[in-house]
């Protein structure tokens, strides 16, 4: 148990559908993360929240729409994707932003059809 | 552009014996380097940090070295076990805190 949990493990969706992920962290951090896992590549990080504010979004398509409500909350709504989109969605946290140490929940893996 | 560069093939290593990964990367100056374990289906845990001005740290059966001048860190797990066995990925940290992932190099203990 890392102290971020995620939800759901995992997700079938059509290209048409609409979806959120869900992520909630029990850390009292101040920093949560969003990144895309696609097989064999590297982790890239779509969406960085400091304190319920975005402060990071790097280039990521507007079909994915982040969220956060308050520092232990972290959604990722998700509509109209493309199956190139079909990968492990993770959050993360950590104390403060850029902070030395990152937190992983589960993560939910996606696929879409 | 930067770029991380870790073994893309399986490391399979009996048991009992020392495995060694390799980070290497270029266009970058991290301020310090972070190692992660990481499961099939899990997210990345945490393992050890390594600073610049640190040639070596150990934590229990692990040992990482960072080279600045060869732009290099070398993973060591010794007296590997079969639970050993995951991805372990290194992330470059500059000094904002910002980090990159490498692919990760994946290792295989067998008994």
């Amino acid at each position: 148990e890392t102290g971020v949990t995620q939800t759901p493990r995992h997700l079938v969706m059509g290209m048409t559908n609409k979806k959120s992920l869900k992520c909630e962290q029990h850390l009292g951090h101040n920093a949560m993360y969003w990144y895309k896992q696609s097989a064999k590549k590297p982790l890239e990080l779509m969406f960085v929240y400091s304190l319920e504010e975005r402060v990071e979004n790097n280039s990521v398509p507007s079909r994915f729409s982040p969220e956060c409500p308050n520092s232990s909350h972290l959604f990722l709504h998700l509509h109209t994707l493309q199956p190139e989109d079909s990968a492990l969605y993770l959050c993360a946290s950590s104390q403060d932003t850029y902070n030395e140490k990152l937190f992983f929940g589960s993560g939910t893996q996606l696929s879409v059809l | 552009s930067q770029k991380i560069e870790q073994n893309s093939e399986a490391l399979n290593i009996q048991e009992g014996k020392t495995a060694t990964l390799t980070c290497n990367y270029t266009n970058y100056s991290p301020a310090y380097l972070q190692w992660y374990r990481q499961d099939p289906g899990r997210g990345p845990v945490f393992l050890l940090l390594i600073r610049e001005n640190e040639k070596e740290k150990r934590k229990e059966r692990l040992k990482v070295t960072f080279d600045t001048t060869l732009k290099q860190s070398l993973f060591h797990i010794t007296a590997s076990q079969p639970a050993d066995s995951a991805t372990y990925l290194c992330a470059p940290t500059d000094s904002w805190g910002k980090l990159q992932f490498g692919a990760g190099t994946q290792v295989v203990v067998t008994p």
